[in-house]
This record gives C-alpha cells, sequence and structure tokens, in this order.
C-alpha cells in the first residue's frame, strides 16, 4: 500500500493564481481530511470529509475549497493564492467513528505565494 | 471552541524521562491523541487514550484525567532519535474533526 500520497512536494505560486493540490489514500479510509502548518502553530483544520459525498469546514477555511467524489481522492483548490497561505499543507485520512483519533498524514506539499 | 495547551520546548539528556502535559478546553471531547513530528516530516500517530488513565507503548505512555482536563505523553529511556515536535490533540463535536495542539519540541542532548 502507498498509504496516503500528496502531490505536488513543492509549489510556488504567484498571488492571485489557483491551484489544486491532491491527495489520494488507498487504505479504504472513511474519513479524510487537510491541514496546515505554519510554523509555532501546530497543525490547523483546513476542511474535512467524513465520506464521500460530506465535507465540512474546519478552523481556517476561507481561501479554499474541498471535494469528495470518491473514497480515494480529497483534492484542495485553491480559489486565488495569497501570501499568508504559503504554508505546508498535509493531508491525512483515517477509518471513521470511532477509529478516526489515528490519522494517516501524507509527505506534504510545501506552498510558497510570492 | 477548543483549545489544547502544551509547553513549546523540553530539554533532557539521554537516557532521561520526559513528561509532555496537554490540557484542554473543549465543548465536546471523545478523548486525546498524541503524535510525533520529526523536522521535514509528517507527524505519526503515537497514543491514545479513549479512558482515565494509562496507556503503555514500549517507551511511550500516555495518560488522561478527563475530570482535569488534562493529559501527558512520558517518553522514558530517551533516545537521540526522540528529538522531535510532538502534538496532543483532541476531537470535540465530531469525531472527524481533530484539533492539534501548538506542539512540544523535545531536544535530546548526549
Amino acid at each position: 500500500n502507498a498509504g496516503v500520497t500528496q502531490t505536488p512536494k513543492f509549489q510556488v505560486l504567484k498571488t492571485g493564481q489557483s491551484m489544486t493540490l491532491q491527495c489520494a489514500q488507498d487504505m479504504n479510509h472513511e474519513y479524510m481530511s487537510w491541514y496546515r502548518q505554519d510554523p509555532g502553530m501546530g497543525l490547523r483544520l483546513i476542511h474535512y470529509s467524513v465520506g464521500a459525498g460530506i465535507t465540512d469546514q474546519g478552523e481556517v477555511p476561507n481561501g479554499y475549497n474541498v471535494s469528495r467524489s470518491t473514497t480515494e481522492d480529497f483534492p484542495l483548490r485553491l480559489l486565488s493564492a495569497a501570501p499568508s497561505q504559503t504554508s505546508v499543507y498535509f493531508c491525512a485520512s483515517s477509518l471513521g467513528g470511532g477509529r478516526a483519533y489515528e490519522q494517516y498524514f501524507g509527505p506534504g506539499t510545501r506552498l510558497t505565494v510570492t | 471552541g477548543q483549545s489544547l495547551e502544551q509547553p513549546s520546548e523540553v530539554t533532557a539528556v539521554e537516557g532521561a524521562i520526559v513528561q509532555i502535559n496537554c490540557t484542554y478546553q473543549t465543548s465536546g471531547f471523545y478523548g486525546l491523541s498524541w503524535y510525533q513530528q520529526h523536522d521535514g516530516g509528517a507527524p505519526t500517530f503515537l497514543s491514545y487514550n479513549g479512558l482515565d488513565g494509562l496507556e503503555e507503548t514500549g517507551r511511550f505512555s500516555s495518560f488522561l484525567s478527563r475530570s482535569d482536563s488534562y493529559g501527558y505523553l512520558l517518553l522514558q529511556e530517551l533516545q537521540m532519535k526522540d528529538s522531535a515536535s510532538y502534538f496532543c490533540a483532541s476531537s470535540g463535536d465530531s469525531w472527524g474533526k481533530l484539533q492539534f495542539g501548538a506542539g512540544t519540541q523535545v531536544v535530546v542532548t548526549p
């Protein structure tokens, strides 16, 4: 199993550009989440999904969109990039319900917005 | 809302024991998880406490007291490879909505 994969590993955007960060998992996990990590601020939840077709907002959803059309994929779209979105983005997945505390993380995407 | 508080840094020598405390305030609470993250890497799951008490996994143990809204991660027989950041996390009003503390950087010295 590949686990959780993310592409790209690195990305540089100009302010105002849009892009999609890809995330896929092959563990048949029900739950998937997107986090951003900034220095000294830990991981902050952007959006999460508890199953295909179901998404909800986390702590910092503004400027990001998600959709979940399949169990395997959970892409994150930046609508109009801003320097404040410079961060490391992690995708994670877990089994559902009572096992959601054990999340498996992808390797991350390091995004710089200039 | 939720908040999880943990110390920013702890330094200890090889072979020592380190305790990382985590206090939380949440509108709902299912349990406390702990994750490890090495520099430049992804977080990895270490331990979970759904009930009060101690959970032991090798050199690492985790404890939870719901009445005190408090938990800790205990790292025993510290090794250089334990130098990393450690995060506590909890789900508040939804299982899928995991919130993390800001992390504790553990520095192990020879």
